[in-house]
């Protein structure tokens, strides 16, 4: 069936480094790749989203890129702050029993920033 | 705003209990997930609704129902607990997309 790796599952970084999460997902009719924040005790909340028919997309610290041809999509995050740490998931589209929506998510990536 | 609300913040209960999880969304959206959140394990679909009384089994179906008789509302019952049913319950709402996916507070159940 479809699936999402993650990796890696822990990131521990200094403040003011750069961090890259990657994910690979197998379903090649995914066309749609959000990336969820989640932070200790609160409910996942979309920080970027990117479309099969964009290679890259940025806000402001925050890049996602795209390669299609590899099924591989990664979130950047620079100039890391300490209000940076946070789990970290990836999510691809599927075709699933007749739904428009459906995401199948990585397992998470737990980053954490020290000051 | 998208709101996302759900019944309970945490729960304990019984094993063999039936359990009763709601969810409700105040946008007018016309899918509702449920979802599972375990450590390492990352959000596991357990079951979806894109319309009223629509229903469809996600990846983790075993030992769960819904019920989504109105459009904001979608409830995730257990019909008879057991221990390893204790987790985090996230419910998620979304256009027909695929869009993002707004989730609720999550519910924490205990089984014991």
């Amino acid at each position: 069936g479809e699936n999402v790796e993650q990796h890696p599952s822990t990131l521990s970084v200094q403040e003011g480094d750069s961090a890259v999460i990657k994910c690979t997902y197998s379903d090649s009719a995914s066309n749609y790749f959000p990336w969820y924040k989640q932070e200790l005790g609160k409910r996942p909340q979309l920080i970027i989203d990117i479309r099969s028919n964009v290679g890259e997309k940025k806000d402001q610290r925050i890049a996602v890129t795209l390669n299609k041809t590899a099924k591989h999509f990664s979130l950047h995050i620079t100039e890391t702050q300490p209000e940076d740490s946070a789990v970290y998931f990836c999510a691809a589209s599927r075709d699933y029993g007749g739904s428009q929506g459906n995401l199948i998510f990585g397992k998470g990536t737990k980053l954490s920033v020290k000051p | 705003d998208v709101k996302v609300t759900q019944s309970s913040r945490y729960l304990v209960k019984r094993t063999g209990e039936k359990v009763f999880l709601e969810c409700v969304q105040d946008m007018d959206h016309e899918n509702m997930f449920w979802y599972r959140q375990d450590p390492g394990l990352g959000l596991r679909l357990i079951y979806f609704s894109y319309d009223v009384k629509m229903k469809e089994k996600g990846d983790i179906p075993e030992g769960y129902s819904v019920s989504r008789e109105k459009k904001e509302r979608f409830s995730l019952i257990l019909e008879s607990a057991s221990t390893n049913q204790t987790s985090m319950y996230l419910c998620a709402s979304s256009p027909l997309g695929p869009y993002e996916q707004y989730f609720g507070p999550g519910t924490r159940l205990t089984v014991t």
